[in-house]
């Protein structure tokens, strides 16, 4: 079926850094998602978008988090700076048109901050 | 609000007998009730979905309803096997907006 590619599967890196977290949404999906899970618990809705716009963001997504998607190349997280409690996995998502539609997730990122 | 709560969180059965998880929804306004399965160290995946204008969908061996009225739908496993433990989460969005899940059961079926 239809993959999503998440690189790298796994970051380490120090608190206060920055990272950015790339997606390879699949090819003629027009709308892009990231869920974050800690511990294999809930997955909790970050963001999405649309078009070159984010649509829709939650609290948890802060100020020192941006999404972009240059020239319809990897769909991209940043975290700047990082902080301790952005340890997770975060999953990148892809659909055709829109969430009332089968969500393709890929297989994750662990971030872990130090 | 956008939150969809789920139960049990922690749900054991025999091989060969039925699981159901519940869940329920904040806005009446959604339209779109999926249901995700991820194994361990895997990216969750869809199993079943079902619509608002439908109230029951059957496809090997699962089972979804949906009780628009009372805000509330459920997964229900028939005939459960090994294969079938996982983590198991409800989600439901409306239109273009992102789905919300809930916070996940782990099934396990014992053989």
């Amino acid at each position: 079926g239809p993959k999503v590619l998440q690189i790298p599967s796994h970051q380490i890196i120090d608190m206060g850094q920055m990272v950015t977290l790339n997606c390879d949404p699949v090819s003629n999906h027009l709308y892009f998602y990231w869920y974050k899970q800690i511990l294999g618990q809930q997955m909790e809705f970050l963001v999405n978008f649309y078009n070159g716009k984010v649509m829709e963001k939650s609290k948890l997504f802060k100020d020192q988090f941006s999404v972009e998607r240059p020239d319809g190349s990897y769909f991209t997280l940043k975290i700047q700076p990082t902080a301790l409690e952005d340890s997770a996995v975060y999953f990148c998502a892809s659909s055709l048109t829109g969430g009332s539609n089968t969500l393709y997730f890929g297989a994750g990122t662990r971030l872990s901050v130090l | 609000g956008e939150q969809v709560e789920q139960l049990p969180s922690i749900l054991r059965v025999q091989e060969g007998s039925s699981a159901s998880i519940n869940c329920t929804y904040e806005n009446s306004a959604s339209n779109y009730f999926p249901w995700y399965k991820q194994e361990p160290g895997e990216n969750p995946k869809l199993i079943i979905d079902i619509r608002s204008n439908m109230e029951r969908k059957q496809t090997q061996g699962l089972i979804v309803l949906l009780d628009k009225k009372a805000k509330r739908f459920s997964l229900h496993i028939t005939d459960t096997q090994p294969g079938d433990s996982a983590m198991y989460f409800c989600a439901a969005s409306r239109d273009n907006n992102a789905p919300r899940f809930g916070a996940g059961t782990k099934l396990s079926v014992k053989p």
